[in-house]
């Protein structure tokens, strides 16, 4: 199994572009979940869905947007990037929600100029 | 909103002694409290969960402690070696209608040989 993956694992962005980020697993789960971490903070929640065609609001979740078409894939789109959103990206999944061991991809790092 | 607090200073360990981290949480108990561990660049991995009634637990080095009374949980890692030094990180259960993790912001730990 490869997990969780990924895509791509460094971006840059000039402010107001917009992109995809990609996430996958092949564990069957249920539950997937964008977080960010930035320098001095602790992760954070941005979207997540308990199942496809089924997503929902996180801690901070202004400027993204998810869809959840299939099991496997959870892509977070950044519709017109801000400098506020240069951060690191990882996307989990789990069997049973976000109270649960979560299996966490490589993340994505992103810098808007 | 709930919050984790970990000592975010650098923890130093000689090789060998047993290292400590603690994780303070405000407000009601969570039901369930985790730890992961995190390498430079690389995603968090999980490494164990301890439910509210579980005052113990262990897994082979690690072992966690959930104190309710103190709102706190105990992380050591006994025999330390070099390799365990990574950054750890305690989550918390979001809830207030998020399903996700609520995470602190991390304990620096390096085990000096």
């Amino acid at each position: 199994n490869a997990g969780v993956t990924q895509t791509p694992k460094f971006q840059v962005l000039k402010t107001g572009q917009s992109m995809t980020l990609q996430c996958a697993q092949d564990m069957n789960h249920e539950y997937m979940s964008w977080y960010r971490q930035d320098p001095g903070m602790g992760l954070r929640l941005i979207h997540y869905s308990v199942g496809a065609g089924i997503t929902d609001q996180g801690e901070v979740p202004n400027g993204y947007n998810v869809s959840r078409s299939t099991t496997e894939d959870f892509p977070l789109r950044l519709l017109s990037a801000a400098p506020s959103q240069t951060s690191v990206y990882f996307c989990a999944s789990s069997q049973r929600g976000g109270y649960n061991e979560q299996f966490f991809g490589p993340g994505t790092r992103l810098t808007v100029l | 909103s709930q919050k984790i607090e970990q000592n975010s200073e650098a923890l130093n360990i000689q090789e060998g002694k047993t290292a400590t981290l603690t994780c303070n949480y405000t407000n009601y108990s969570p039901a369930y409290l985790q730890w992961y561990r995190q390498d430079p660049g690389r995603g968090p991995v999980f490494l164990l969960l301890i439910r509210e009634n579980e005052k113990e637990k262990r897994k082979e080095r690690l072992k966690v402690t959930f104190d309710t009374t103190l709102k706190q949980s105990l992380f050591h890692i006994t025999a330390s070696q070099p390799a365990d030094s990574a950054t750890y990180l305690c989550a918390r259960f979001s809830g207030g209608g998020a399903d996700g993790l609520t995470f602190g912001k991390g304990t620096h730990l390096i085990i000096q040989p």
